[in-house]
């Protein structure tokens, strides 16, 4: 058990309709990854947080977006779904920004659009 | 841009034998490097990390070395076990931040 939490873990909906995704990280943690996991992708950085504030952000869609709050945990929130957008769609959490700190993944979220 | 480079899989190995992963890397500046294991259905575990040039990380029998002059870090291990059967990504991350690069992964068939 790595500590963090998502849910739900699996999500089917229909294409053109919005989801959220919910991530919580390690007790302690300040930092949140989102990353993307499909077939013809492999794994994708999409966005970081640290204590609230984004960082950085990678290959994500406009259609996506993401948040941090107060209490640390973070949504991923993603609209005007295609059918490409189907994935495992993971969070990781780490105790600072550093690249030396590991990151610990939560078992992800599987997004489904039918 | 930066990327990592895994060999392809799946690999089948006999219980008991010997392990070697091949991971390069390419980046502008001195990464930390990582591998991920993924057994089915779960998320990303860390099974080893080198911020460094030659260091060696290691774990659960598992081991890699930062090779800066072969820009490489091979996982190796020396008797997999059934259990070992899995997904395994080698990535990268540097710079503020520490988004994490990953390679293609490489899936690992253990057979009894």
């Amino acid at each position: 058990d790595s500590g963090v939490t998502q849910t739900p873990k699996h999500l089917i909906t229909a294409t053109g309709q919005r989801v959220t995704l919910r991530c919580s990280p390690r007790s302690g943690d300040l930092s949140v990854y989102w990353y993307q996991q499909s077939l013809d992708q492999g794994l994708q950085f999409l966005i970081h947080y640290y204590n609230g504030e984004e960082r950085a952000k990678g290959n994500i869609l406009e259609r996506f977006s993401a948040q941090q709050f107060p209490d640390l945990h973070s949504e991923l929130n993603l609209s005007s779904l295609e059918l490409g957008d189907s994935a495992l769609y993971f969070c990781a959490s780490s105790t600072a920004d550093s690249s030396n700190q590991p990151q610990h993944f939560g078992d992800g979220t599987r997004l489904s659009i039918l | 841009g930066d990327s990592v480079t895994q060999m392809e899989g799946p690999v089948t190995l006999s219980e008991e034998a010997f392990l070697t992963i091949n991971c390069t890397y390419t980046a502008t500046g001195y990464p930390s490097l990582f591998w991920y294991v993924q057994y089915p259905g779960e998320g990303l575990q860390l099974l080893l990390k080198a911020t460094k040039a030659d260091d060696k990380g290691s774990n659960k029998g598992f081991e890699a070395t930062y090779r800066k002059e072969t820009t490489s870090f091979h996982l190796e291990k020396g008797s997999v076990q059934v259990s070992d059967s899995a997904v395994y990504f080698c990535a990268l991350t540097y710079n503020q931040g520490g988004k994490l690069i990953f390679g293609q992964g490489t899936e690992l068939s253990v057979k009894p």
